[in-house]
């Protein structure tokens, strides 16, 4: 079983929809996670990141974290077709004063948001 | 701010023969990370470079490898090229202290292409 499972899609909604991405993990030392935006031949781009339990906003995005469930999700409210691209989740383990585990990614789902 | 800038973006090589990448990291941050995209595996962590030091290495063979010079560029090696290492290279950096939020914000380049032919 992989450490970080994420449905890779593809999903395809009409503009203007909510959508609902997902993560599962199986470590409970995973404490921080992030959510990167990839276009299409581009590098990741770091959309949010947070370490607690509950939702976090930023725009049109919403994190949501679930430590109990070790389960986590970003909802895009209103999407747009600029929002198609590959959503990646990643985790990291906290290790002190060595400084953080490394990324560890999901594999991305990809979105197509249709006009 | 410039960003992470990595070169080149293409390249094309023959089995056998190795290949030498380049990472400029955000002016200031001192880690730098490479991962490995494919479309079979995702995104794959090979090492961590923090203050000319690997910190952290992948579960790669040793014909990957990496380097990082005092002013925090970082280059990656491969080695004895094989058709299964054609994939997008990202280099992420992150990082402006010894801080214990160091990989938390990281930064990626656009990536090098290599295909292995």
């Amino acid at each position: 079983q992989k450490e970080v499972e994420q449905d890779p899609g593809p999903l395809s909604v009409p503009e203007g929809a909510i959508v609902s991405l997902n993560c599962t993990y199986s470590n409970s030392a995973f404490q921080y996670f992030m959510w990167y935006r990839q276009y299409s031949r581009k590098g990741p781009e770091l959309l949010m990141y947070t370490y607690s339990s509950g939702n976090k906003e930023d725009g049109r995005f919403t994190a949501q974290v679930d430590k109990s469930s070790k389960y986590i999700s970003l909802f895009i409210r209103d999407s747009q077709p600029s929002d198609s691209a590959t959503y990646l989740c990643a985790m990291i383990k906290p290790r002190g004063n060595s400084g953080n585990t490394p990324l560890v990614f999901g594999k991305g789902t990809r979105l197509s948001v249709i006009a | 701010k410039a960003g992470v800038t990595q070169t080149p973006r293409y390249l094309i090589k023959t089995r056998g023969q190795q290949v030498t990448l380049s990472c400029s990291p955000i002016s200031g941050h001192r880690s730098v990370s490479w991962y490995q995209q494919t479309p079979g595996q995702g995104l794959q962590f090979l090492f961590e470079y923090f203050s000319e030091t690997q910190r952290n290495k992948g579960n790669f063979p040793g014909r990957f490898s990496g380097r990082q010079f005092s002013n925090s560029r970082s280059e990656m090696n491969v080695s004895t090229l094989e058709l299964g290492d054609s994939a997008l290279y990202l280099c992420a950096s992150s990082g402006t202290g010894d801080s214990f939020f160091l990989n938390t914000e990281a930064f990626f380049g656009q990536g090098t292409r290599l295909t292995v032919v």
